[in-house]
């Protein structure tokens, strides 16, 4: 049983552009979170979601970041006009619900 | 909102001593988890508790689900340098599902 996984590893965006952030959760997981990290600190809560559905998304900032988690598909982290402090760590962890969750490796947004 | 406070920040010890470290929650959970980060990887599950009271073992690591739902400790025996990384407790409420972490342990080992 393949873990939660997440794609790219490592994306470089300039101001201005989008970063779309993948992750797949583990199989049989209907729940997904996205967690952000800075360097030396802890995990902030983004959003929480089921199938097509936010469950929620109190931790996202209300413009330019949006997440999706389809029927079918990864869940979609969606960063629009990207700026230098969206640079973080941004990980994903999938649940069976209530039943602890389990982390991608994440991926390195670099905004430049 | 939910806050979890967890201490302490850092520990510097010796190979070999045995951790304590704890998480205290301003509101009830139902379920506590212990992960271990290491530097660019993701959180990894060590434990999971469901129920008040509940002591769970994990090889040389043991926690505890406080019988208050408000707090939960972790323990590490007979350190190794592969413990060596940050450790982060998160709960979770029913209602709620949002899972919530903790500031953070980290464990240094002193050579």
């Amino acid at each position: 049983n393949a873990g939660v996984m997440q794609n790219p590893r490592h994306l470089v965006r300039r101001r201005g552009q989008e970063a779309r952030l993948r992750c797949s959760p583990m199989k049989g997981h209907s729940h997904v979170y996205w967690y952000r990290q800075l360097p030396e600190e802890g995990l902030k809560f983004m959003v929480y979601l089921q199938k097509e559905n936010i469950i929620d998304e109190s931790g996202m900032p209300k413009e330019r970041f949006s997440a999706e988690f389809p029927k079918e598909g990864p869940s979609i982290l969606r960063i629009q006009q990207v700026v230098r402090g969206d640079s973080a760590a941004y990980f994903c962890a999938s649940s069976p619900a209530m039943n602890g969750a389990f982390f991608g490796q994440g991926t390195r947004l670099t905004v430049v | 909102g939910q806050q979890l406070n967890q201490s302490p920040q850092s520990m510097f010890i010796q190979e070999g001593e045995d951790v304590s470290m704890n998480c205290t929650s301003s509101s009830i959970f139902n379920t506590w988890l212990w992960y271990k980060q290491d530097p660019g990887e993701g959180p990894v599950l060590l434990i999971a508790l469901y129920k008040a009271g509940e002591l769970t073992s994990n090889g040389r690591l043991t926690a505890q689900f406080g019988i208050t739902r408000k707090d939960s400790f972790l323990n590490i025996s007979a350190s190794i340098p592969s413990d060596v990384g940050i450790y982060f407790c998160a709960g979770m409420s029913f209602g709620n599902e949002k899972l919530t972490f903790g500031t953070g342990t980290r464990l240094t080992i002193i050579p």
